[in-house]
């Protein structure tokens, strides 16, 4: 079943705009990360966010974890025409004795130029 | 540094032949995860291994889907007999030993058509 789902599916906005995306969960984790797929590429993982952290930024990023309501966001300030990208976020589950990373099925981001 | 590598880029074939996808991890890293990626499921996890060692292959999702990994710079993902469900983009990625299978590294994808 699917762990993360991010909100919304598209989004599109003007370069300078910032961009917010969102993850929602089911179940505790460990961590939680966001990565970005460029069309026909593999992901590159952007930032990490542990259980115990509530912010973190990277650049023009932003992330946010609230763990009572299992959720997370993505924040993009000063968007570029280069941001465009699909985004995932991916929750780190300790599941049957092992480890893993369980995607969403990912934000498609446009930044218009 | 060269990332994770995969190859073929593209694979196009017919029904019931078997394919064979091919990965070479980041020299250094102890796992390595096959994904599916469709436009209807999204991401799925197939398997992983740990020091060559399958430790999760709950996502396989049939009989007909193998893996292996011979040594630390090698891995196999083999479809027989294909079908035209098949038709995905399978990822290959490795992390580095320590992080728990934090920060994984993705290859290029390999793109695979079944007739």
């Amino acid at each position: 079943s699917q762990q993360g789902e991010e909100d919304p599916q598209a989004l599109s906005i003007q370069e300078g705009e910032n961009a917010t995306m969102n993850c929602s969960y089911k179940t505790s984790i460990n961590n939680l990360q966001w990565y970005r797929q460029n069309s026909g590429r593999g992901l590159v993982h952007l930032i990490l966010i542990r259980s115990n952290e509530r912010e973190k930024h990277s650049g023009r990023l932003r992330v946010t974890l609230d763990t009572s309501k299992k959720s997370s966001s993505l924040l993009i300030t000063a968007s570029r025409a280069a941001d465009t990208a699909s985004y995932f976020c991916a929750t780190a589950l300790s599941q049957g004795g092992s480890e893993k990373l369980v995607f969403g099925k990912g934000t498609k981001l446009t930044v218009n130029p | 540094d060269a990332g994770v590598i995969q190859s073929p880029r593209h694979e196009v074939t017919e029904m019931g032949q078997e394919v064979t996808l091919r990965c070479k991890p980041i020299s250094g890293h102890n796992s390595l995860f096959w994904y599916r990626q469709t436009m209807m499921r999204g991401l799925e996890l197939l398997i992983y291994f740990n020091n060559n060692v399958p430790i999760d292959d709950s996502g396989m999702p049939e009989d007909r889907f193998s893996a292996k990994m011979p040594n630390a710079s090698f891995s196999t993902l083999k479809i027989q007999p294909s079908e035209p469900r098949d038709s995905a983009v399978y990822f290959c990625a490795s992390s580095p030993p320590g992080t728990r299978q934090e920060t994984q590294y993705f290859g290029p994808g390999t793109r695979l058509l079944v007739l």
